[in-house]
């Protein structure tokens, strides 16, 4: 079955720069959620989208945003990045808002220098 | 963690052995899901249980959920070495948000 799909697998960036995450859902999956997961701790929930319209935000810095698009892939774009920003992103996905499981993606691991 | 907290925050058990983590939460949920991550790696989804469910069972995992307390437990059944994980419980917040809020996590480790 086909599963969430996240590109990079693992970025490396300086202090300052600029990422981008991509994020595609299970076909038919039209709600995407973004989760962070620093060094040993649980995941924390960024934001999500429903019909590629925000439902949801949660701790996300101001220097970063987000958006879906009419495919519903969702990406996930960080600015000015810090040493703190380096961590697991997740993407999940399911079907409409329900209170059903999220689907997880592989994750990306962003790494700031 | 925002939600709960897990415990214990580390186990080590022989394989073969029966695995027991537990999970509290702070607010009134919609359901309640147990995920498992290995080292570093993605999220897989174990089981869902509903706030009017009590118990459900999948394979060698049993999932209660006590929501007078709340509270909720994940056994693992005659462990094996593969089970080593970590084991990550999560809700909703029962506000009409659809987001997972996490608990801390157990860290599970099945010596063969």
């Amino acid at each position: 079955a086909a599963g969430v799909i996240q590109s990079p697998r693992h970025l490396i960036k300086e202090k300052r720069e600029t990422a981008t995450l991509k994020c595609y859902p299970i076909p038919r999956h039209d709600t995407v959620y973004w989760y962070q997961q620093g060094p040993g701790q649980d995941p924390q929930f960024l934001i999500s989208f429903y019909e590629k319209m925000q439902s949801d935000k949660g701790s996300i810095p101001d220097r970063f945003s987000a958006q879906q698009f009419s495919d519903y892939h969702s990406e996930l774009n960080m600015s000015s990045l810090e040493l703190g920003d380096s961590a697991l992103y997740f993407c999940a996905s399911s079907p409409r808002r329900t209170y059903n499981e999220q689907f997880f993606g592989p994750g990306t691991r962003l790494t700031v220098l | 963690s925002q939600q709960g907290e897990e415990d214990p925050q580390a186990l080590s058990i022989q394989e073969g052995e029966n695995a027991t983590m537990n999970c509290s939460y702070k607010t009134s949920i919609n359901n309640l899901q147990w995920y498992r991550q290995n080292s570093g790696r993605g999220l897989v989804h174990l089981i869902l249980i509903r706030s009017n469910e009590r118990e459900k069972h999948s394979g060698r995992l049993r999932v209660t959920l006590d929501t007078s307390k709340k509270s909720s437990s994940l056994l693992i059944t005659a462990s094996r070495a593969a089970d080593t994980a970590s084991y990550f419980c999560a809700t909703d917040v029962g506000d009409s948000s659809y987001k997972l809020i996490f608990g801390s996590g157990t860290r599970l480790l099945v010596r063969p």
